[in-house]
């Protein structure tokens, strides 16, 4: 069965402090990987990986997959309050359309 | 304008009431999704739409229906509504050329 499990369930941190989100996945046919971010409601686009080893940045966020080791990680440098939200993984097999979406990882950043 | 909105976004109803909940969207995509978010279960497919003639079902199918009328529009339907049935209800939509999702922004079901 398909799968995606993401940790920690919850982090809360500082502002200024760098965390790191995890994503572990098992698909058949693994075609990408997505993070969102989401804060009151819609889940938000953030990263999109296809390729093993290529990391993607927007500012302080950047994200790195593993397709060996089968995960991903989202860092966030120099967190903000702003920052604080769930942030979900999801995982897209080949052949499908499909998404298979985490619990995701509540972050709470403290002023 | 929002490129993808659902209607309702609140709704409060009796058991066993008929419900349906739909999205439109006016990005121009052929893939269109329903999930359910229930606190620490993350987001879960109930179905998915690939154009008008195509619906599939996903993990939590069973007490829901849906209807694509048109490329644009994706209803999701509720014949009978249970209380566990309460939850986030987001539409999502993709395009065939790329993998990423576009989430309307959701609509709250309370079946009581």
């Amino acid at each position: 069965e398909d799968k995606v499990v993401q940790s920690p369930l919850s982090l809360v941190v500082h502002e200024g402090d760098t965390v790191t989100l995890n994503c572990s996945y098992e698909v058949t046919n693994f075609r990408s990987l997505l993070w969102y971010k989401q804060e009151k409601k819609a889940p938000t686009f953030l990263f999109m990986l296809t390729s093993s080893g290529i990391e993607k940045k927007s500012g302080r966020l950047s994200s790195i997959l593993d397709k060996k080791e089968l995960f991903s990680i989202l860092n966030i440098t120099a967190t903000q309050t702003g920052d604080s939200a769930v942030y979900l993984c999801a995982v897209s097999p080949s052949g499908t359309y499909k998404y298979i979406f985490g619990t995701g990882t509540r972050l709470k950043v403290l002023a | 304008d929002a490129d993808v909105t659902q209607t309702p976004r609140n709704r409060i109803t009796k058991t066993g009431k008929r419900i349906m909940l739909e999205c439109s969207q006016t990005k121009g995509h052929d893939r269109m999704y329903w999930y359910r978010q229930d606190p620490g279960l993350g987001l879960r497919l109930i179905y998915y739409s690939f154009d008008v003639k195509d619906i599939n079902k996903g993990e939590i199918s069973d007490g829901y229906s849906v209807s694509r009328q048109a490329q644009a529009k994706f209803s999701l339907s509720l014949e009978s509504a249970i209380p566990n049935q309460t939850a986030l209800y987001f539409c999502a939509t993709a395009a065939s050329s790329y993998n990423e999702q576009f989430f309307g922004p959701g609509t709250r079901l309370t079946v009581l």
